[in-house]
């Protein structure tokens, strides 16, 4: 089973700032990743896929990078709306794994 | 509109059983994969494993296999979760969602959070 290591698991930033979560995979997945945000009570939203890809709907400070081991997720000039946990996950190889979150909170 | 809505909360005792349902519309149930996922209080997400409503071929993750089962009725586009002989480690909120490929959820149903207690 792939393991997914999210760091740091919690960040607490200010409005405006730009905000960078990290992901780690234990063997490499190419680009086979997806981000999700949860905010408090909701379910889970996609983010990104396949590393760099966005839905439609998705916000331009909203940015993906990485491939093979090491991902990260960019959040430019983060809203108050942004402030969540976000998780990344694994579709490379069978299970499919989250990674533990990290929460995004008002400093 | 993509549109997952699952069944409302639960309250069981332990040992007995559960299913929950999540009714989709939108789009064409049968050409799209279902997935579960388990969120226990305050911890992550889990993958619980995938449905393929055309033929039901079902993908269980090895940490559930056995414990739950997945299930689809395509004449009301609706996917189905059972739980059996639950345990008080069974409450969480469990989500289904719409997978693209069996790879990522790209829409996901509001939850059905389960409590487990005597």
């Amino acid at each position: 089973e792939i393991v997914m290591t999210q760091s740091p698991a919690t960040l607490s930033v200010s409005p405006g700032e730009r905000v960078t979560l990290s992901c780690r995979a234990s063997q490499s997945v190419s680009r086979n990743i997806a981000w999700y945000q949860q905010k408090l009570g909701q379910a889970p939203r996609l983010l990104i896929f396949h590393a760099s890809n966005k839905p439609t709907g998705i916000p331009a400070r909203f940015s993906g990078s990485g491939s093979g081991t090491e991902f990260t997720l960019t959040i430019n000039s983060l809203q108050s709306e942004d402030f969540a946990v976000y998780y990344c996950q694994q579709f490379a190889d069978w299970p499919r794994t989250f990674g533990q979150g990290t929460k995004v909170e008002i400093k | 509109e993509v549109q997952l809505v699952q069944s409302g909360a639960e309250v069981k005792k332990p040992g007995e059983s559960l299913k929950i349902s999540c009714k989709t519309s939108g789009y064409t149930f049968t050409k799209h994969w279902i997935g579960w996922v388990r969120q226990m209080p305050v911890k992550g997400l889990e993958w619980m494993g995938v449905i393929y409503p055309d033929d039901s071929d079902t993908r269980y993750s090895p940490s559930f296999q056995g414990l739950v089962t997945f299930s689809v009725d395509n004449s009301i586009s609706t996917a189905y979760l059972q739980l059996s002989s639950l345990k008080a480690s069974d409450t969480a909120t469990y989500y289904c969602g719409r997978v693209d490929f069996d790879n990522f959820f790209d829409n996901w149903g509001q939850g059905t959070p389960v409590t487990v207690s005597s």
